[in-house]
């Protein structure tokens, strides 16, 4: 089955606490992994898109990583703006044309 | 520069009752998408549009309608509202298709509660 899980689901960190959410997939013929950030009372905003094992993008404290099964977001040293939701979505599935979500990590950056 | 733009962003209605939920976008896209965000649960695709005309039922179209008669404008139409769409609904758009791997963009959601 199509799936896309993400870990853990909620995350406290002290400032300057570096650490990882994980996006986990079985999503088959894998076409793209997208990361977004979703803030309370607000649609998902854009941050990395991956397109093949090995993969890396960086973006200010954030990197995105991308293995066969498995994405990693990296956050060094966040600060409390970086609290959000971070969501992770998959595209691919038979026929490659489907676009998977996960329920997303909460993350909570404590001054 | 808006990107896309959601109206209203609360509602309530009793059951029974019909609304459209209005999207707008700025970017020149042609794809739209309509999503709704229930607690615990992904993104649950419910309708797309391709293109002015153009429209393709999603995962969980039930329930629900769509119209797109121009490339800027897809609303969402719920004509016998029930409990159980109670949800947050999201609209996006992208340049190229749901089939390519362009990130869509999304609006800052409707909330809607059915009592």
């Amino acid at each position: 089955e199509d799936q896309v899980t993400q870990s853990p689901e909620a995350l406290r960190l002290q400032e300057g606490e570096s650490s990882s959410l994980n996006c986990s997939y079985t999503v088959s013929g894998l076409r793209g992994l997208f990361w977004y950030r979703q803030d309370p009372g607000k649609g998902p905003e854009f941050l990395f898109t991956l397109y093949s094992a090995g993969e890396e993008k960086e973006k200010e404290r954030l990197k995105a990583t991308l293995t066969k099964k498995e994405s990693f977001l990296h956050i060094t040293a966040p600060k409390p703006e970086d609290s959000a939701t971070y969501l992770c979505a998959v595209l691919g599935g038979t026929g490659a044309n489907n676009l998977f979500f996960g329920t997303g990590t909460r993350l909570t950056v404590i001054p | 520069n808006a990107g896309v733009t959601q109206t209203p962003k609360f509602r309530i209605l009793k059951i029974g009752q019909s609304m459209t939920l209005q999207c707008a976008q700025d970017m020149n896209h042609n794809y739209m998408y309509w999503y709704r965000q229930d607690p615990g649960m992904g993104l649950k695709l419910i309708y797309y549009s391709v293109g002015a005309g153009i429209t393709d039922k999603g995962e969980v179209p039930n329930g629900y309608n769509v119209s797109r008669s121009t490339t800027e404008d897809f609303p969402l139409r719920l004509e016998l509202a029930a409990p159980s769409q109670t949800s947050v609904y999201f609209c996006a758009s992208s340049l190229r298709g749901r089939y390519s791997n362009q990130p869509q963009h999304f609006g800052d959601g409707t909330r809607l509660s059915i009592l």
